[in-house]
Protein backbone atom coordinates (compact mmCIF):
# COMPACT_ATOMS: atom_id res chain seq x y z
CA UNK A 1 0.00 0.00 0.00
CA UNK A 2 1.16 3.29 -0.75
CA UNK A 3 2.06 5.72 1.85
CA UNK A 4 0.35 8.79 2.95
CA UNK A 5 1.37 12.50 4.42
CA UNK A 6 -0.87 14.66 6.36
CA UNK A 7 -0.20 17.88 8.12
CA UNK A 8 -0.29 16.39 11.88
CA UNK A 9 -3.07 19.12 13.39
CA UNK A 10 -5.05 21.88 11.87
CA UNK A 11 -7.66 23.94 13.39
CA UNK A 12 -10.69 25.06 12.44
CA UNK A 13 -13.85 27.41 13.58
CA UNK A 14 -17.01 25.91 13.83
CA UNK A 15 -19.20 26.29 11.21
CA UNK A 16 -17.22 26.93 8.80
CA UNK A 17 -15.37 23.83 6.05
CA UNK A 18 -12.50 21.91 7.21
CA UNK A 19 -10.22 21.24 4.66
CA UNK A 20 -7.89 17.97 5.18
CA UNK A 21 -5.17 17.47 2.58
CA UNK A 22 -3.12 14.43 2.09
CA UNK A 23 -0.26 13.71 -0.09
CA UNK A 24 -0.12 10.17 -1.70
CA UNK A 25 2.72 10.79 -4.47
CA UNK A 26 3.55 6.81 -4.84
CA UNK A 27 -0.03 5.74 -4.93
CA UNK A 28 -1.08 2.65 -7.81
CA UNK A 29 -3.50 2.75 -10.55
CA UNK A 30 -5.71 0.23 -8.51
CA UNK A 31 -5.62 1.35 -4.72
CA UNK A 32 -8.41 4.10 -3.54
CA UNK A 33 -8.35 6.48 -0.76
CA UNK A 34 -10.14 5.91 2.46
CA UNK A 35 -10.77 8.47 5.24
CA UNK A 36 -11.56 7.25 8.89
CA UNK A 37 -11.27 9.41 11.69
CA UNK A 38 -11.34 8.90 15.12
CA UNK A 39 -12.88 10.63 17.86
CA UNK A 40 -11.00 10.42 21.31
CA UNK A 41 -11.21 7.01 23.23
CA UNK A 42 -13.69 5.76 20.27
CA UNK A 43 -12.83 3.34 17.30
CA UNK A 44 -12.30 4.82 14.08
CA UNK A 45 -15.00 5.82 11.73
CA UNK A 46 -14.90 5.11 8.11
CA UNK A 47 -16.10 8.30 6.62
CA UNK A 48 -15.43 7.87 2.58
CA UNK A 49 -13.69 6.59 -0.04
CA UNK A 50 -12.91 7.24 -3.59
CA UNK A 51 -10.82 6.16 -6.37
CA UNK A 52 -10.59 9.33 -8.96
CA UNK A 53 -13.74 11.10 -9.07
CA UNK A 54 -14.78 13.14 -6.14
CA UNK A 55 -17.21 11.48 -4.06
CA UNK A 56 -19.92 13.10 -1.83
CA UNK A 57 -21.81 11.34 1.26
CA UNK A 58 -23.55 12.96 4.24
CA UNK A 59 -20.48 13.07 6.34
CA UNK A 60 -18.29 14.78 3.84
CA UNK A 61 -16.68 15.42 0.07
CA UNK A 62 -13.47 13.93 -1.09
CA UNK A 63 -11.55 16.14 -3.98
CA UNK A 64 -8.84 13.44 -5.59
CA UNK A 65 -6.62 15.60 -8.13
CA UNK A 66 -6.31 14.00 -11.73
CA UNK A 67 -3.17 12.97 -11.07
CA UNK A 68 -4.06 11.36 -8.24
CA UNK A 69 -1.25 11.93 -6.34
CA UNK A 70 -2.79 14.17 -3.55
CA UNK A 71 -6.45 14.16 -2.13
CA UNK A 72 -8.69 16.67 0.38
CA UNK A 73 -11.19 15.84 2.91
CA UNK A 74 -13.90 18.51 3.24
CA UNK A 75 -16.33 18.81 6.34
CA UNK A 76 -18.74 21.29 5.28
CA UNK A 77 -19.74 22.85 8.35
CA UNK A 78 -17.40 21.53 11.45
CA UNK A 79 -18.97 21.23 14.49
CA UNK A 80 -17.03 20.43 17.74
CA UNK A 81 -18.56 17.11 17.24
CA UNK A 82 -16.18 16.88 14.21
CA UNK A 83 -12.76 17.54 16.09
CA UNK A 84 -10.48 13.77 15.96
CA UNK A 85 -7.99 12.55 14.11
CA UNK A 86 -8.28 11.71 10.90
CA UNK A 87 -6.62 9.09 8.71
CA UNK A 88 -6.02 9.39 5.23
CA UNK A 89 -5.24 5.50 3.79
CA UNK A 90 -4.45 4.24 0.50
CA UNK A 91 -5.30 0.52 -0.42
CA UNK A 92 -6.70 -1.85 -2.27
CA UNK A 93 -10.26 -2.71 -1.73
CA UNK A 94 -11.32 -5.93 -0.66
CA UNK A 95 -11.70 -7.42 2.79
CA UNK A 96 -8.29 -9.10 2.39
CA UNK A 97 -6.44 -5.79 2.42
CA UNK A 98 -5.70 -4.14 5.46
CA UNK A 99 -5.73 -0.61 6.73
CA UNK A 100 -2.20 1.00 7.46
CA UNK A 101 -2.88 3.94 9.47
CA UNK A 102 -0.37 6.68 9.73
CA UNK A 103 -0.28 9.27 12.60
CA UNK A 104 -3.33 11.58 11.10
CA UNK A 105 -4.47 14.72 11.29
CA UNK A 106 -5.86 16.28 14.47
CA UNK A 107 -8.31 18.33 13.54
CA UNK A 108 -9.65 21.13 16.59
CA UNK A 109 -12.83 22.37 15.83
CA UNK A 110 -13.14 26.03 18.25
CA UNK A 111 -15.93 28.26 18.68
CA UNK B 1 -27.68 0.11 13.95
CA UNK B 2 -24.92 -2.74 14.35
CA UNK B 3 -21.92 -2.52 16.25
CA UNK B 4 -18.84 -4.47 17.30
CA UNK B 5 -18.71 -5.47 20.64
CA UNK B 6 -15.91 -5.65 22.85
CA UNK B 7 -15.40 -6.52 26.28
CA UNK B 8 -13.60 -5.42 28.90
CA UNK B 9 -13.72 -1.62 27.91
CA UNK B 10 -10.66 -1.00 30.69
CA UNK B 11 -7.94 -4.28 31.81
CA UNK B 12 -5.52 -3.62 34.17
CA UNK B 13 -2.88 -5.97 35.06
CA UNK B 14 0.23 -6.48 36.30
CA UNK B 15 3.59 -7.85 33.91
CA UNK B 16 3.76 -11.71 33.89
CA UNK B 17 -0.11 -11.93 34.20
CA UNK B 18 -2.13 -13.08 31.52
CA UNK B 19 -5.17 -11.23 29.64
CA UNK B 20 -8.04 -11.90 27.09
CA UNK B 21 -9.67 -10.12 25.19
CA UNK B 22 -13.49 -10.43 23.55
CA UNK B 23 -15.06 -9.24 20.25
CA UNK B 24 -18.20 -9.89 18.95
CA UNK B 25 -18.30 -8.61 15.24
CA UNK B 26 -21.71 -7.21 13.31
CA UNK B 27 -24.12 -10.36 12.27
CA UNK B 28 -23.00 -11.81 8.80
CA UNK B 29 -19.31 -9.92 8.80
CA UNK B 30 -17.00 -12.90 8.05
CA UNK B 31 -13.64 -10.81 8.23
CA UNK B 32 -13.02 -9.80 11.96
CA UNK B 33 -9.59 -8.24 12.58
CA UNK B 34 -7.62 -7.17 15.54
CA UNK B 35 -5.61 -3.73 15.62
CA UNK B 36 -3.50 -2.52 18.29
CA UNK B 37 -2.62 1.53 18.72
CA UNK B 38 -0.54 2.58 21.28
CA UNK B 39 -1.13 6.10 22.37
CA UNK B 40 0.12 8.93 19.92
CA UNK B 41 0.00 6.52 16.95
CA UNK B 42 -2.87 5.03 14.64
CA UNK B 43 -3.77 1.03 14.32
CA UNK B 44 -1.66 -1.33 13.82
CA UNK B 45 -3.62 -4.46 12.07
CA UNK B 46 -2.12 -7.52 14.67
CA UNK B 47 -4.64 -10.62 13.48
CA UNK B 48 -7.16 -11.22 10.58
CA UNK B 49 -9.58 -13.85 9.84
CA UNK B 50 -11.69 -14.94 7.38
CA UNK B 51 -14.48 -16.92 9.20
CA UNK B 52 -12.11 -19.12 10.96
CA UNK B 53 -8.94 -19.09 8.93
CA UNK B 54 -6.26 -16.60 9.66
CA UNK B 55 -5.69 -14.34 6.78
CA UNK B 56 -3.03 -12.13 8.08
CA UNK B 57 -0.83 -13.15 11.41
CA UNK B 58 2.61 -11.48 10.46
CA UNK B 59 2.54 -8.80 13.16
CA UNK B 60 1.52 -10.72 15.77
CA UNK B 61 3.72 -11.41 18.23
CA UNK B 62 3.19 -14.91 18.53
CA UNK B 63 5.50 -15.87 21.89
CA UNK B 64 3.37 -14.16 23.92
CA UNK B 65 0.09 -12.92 21.82
CA UNK B 66 -2.86 -15.43 20.66
CA UNK B 67 -5.92 -15.34 18.80
CA UNK B 68 -9.05 -17.33 17.56
CA UNK B 69 -12.08 -17.24 15.90
CA UNK B 70 -13.61 -21.27 16.97
CA UNK B 71 -16.81 -20.76 15.29
CA UNK B 72 -16.19 -17.96 12.99
CA UNK B 73 -17.94 -15.63 15.08
CA UNK B 74 -16.69 -14.23 18.10
CA UNK B 75 -13.01 -13.63 18.47
CA UNK B 76 -10.58 -13.47 22.05
CA UNK B 77 -6.88 -11.87 22.18
CA UNK B 78 -4.93 -13.17 24.37
CA UNK B 79 -1.75 -12.17 25.95
CA UNK B 80 0.52 -14.09 28.06
CA UNK B 81 2.72 -12.91 29.74
CA UNK B 82 1.52 -9.62 29.36
CA UNK B 83 4.48 -7.04 29.43
CA UNK B 84 4.68 -3.22 30.41
CA UNK B 85 4.88 -2.57 26.63
CA UNK B 86 2.04 -4.12 25.54
CA UNK B 87 0.02 -1.40 27.38
CA UNK B 88 -1.89 -0.05 24.60
CA UNK B 89 -5.92 0.52 23.13
CA UNK B 90 -6.56 -3.00 21.12
CA UNK B 91 -9.30 -2.80 18.96
CA UNK B 92 -11.34 -5.13 17.22
CA UNK B 93 -13.00 -4.26 13.56
CA UNK B 94 -15.00 -6.39 11.20
CA UNK B 95 -16.41 -5.93 7.50
CA UNK B 96 -18.48 -8.19 5.12
CA UNK B 97 -17.07 -10.48 2.91
CA UNK B 98 -19.55 -9.83 -0.24
CA UNK B 99 -18.82 -6.01 -1.03
CA UNK B 100 -15.60 -5.64 -2.76
CA UNK B 101 -14.64 -2.21 -1.33
CA UNK B 102 -16.43 -2.82 2.65
CA UNK B 103 -15.49 -0.47 4.85
CA UNK B 104 -14.25 -1.79 7.93
CA UNK B 105 -16.70 -0.95 11.35
CA UNK B 106 -14.34 -0.67 14.76
CA UNK B 107 -15.42 -1.67 17.89
CA UNK B 108 -14.70 0.86 21.28
CA UNK B 109 -11.91 -0.86 22.10
CA UNK B 110 -10.05 -2.34 25.07
CA UNK B 111 -7.70 0.02 27.25
CA UNK B 112 -5.12 -1.99 28.30
CA UNK B 113 -2.78 -0.92 30.97
CA UNK B 114 -0.01 -3.14 32.46
CA UNK B 115 2.00 -2.18 35.46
Amino acid sequence: DAKTTQPPSMDCAEGRAANLPCNHSTISGNEYVYWYRQIHSQGPQYIIHGLKNNETNEMASLIITEDRKSSTLILPHATLRDTAVYYCIVRVPGTASKLTFGTGTRLQVTL
Amino acid sequence: EAEVAQSPRYKITEKSQAVAFWCDPISGHATLYWYRQILGQGPELLVQFQDESVVDDSQLPKDRFSAERLKGVDSTLKIQPAELGDSAMYLCASSPAIRAKAEQFFGPGTRLTVL
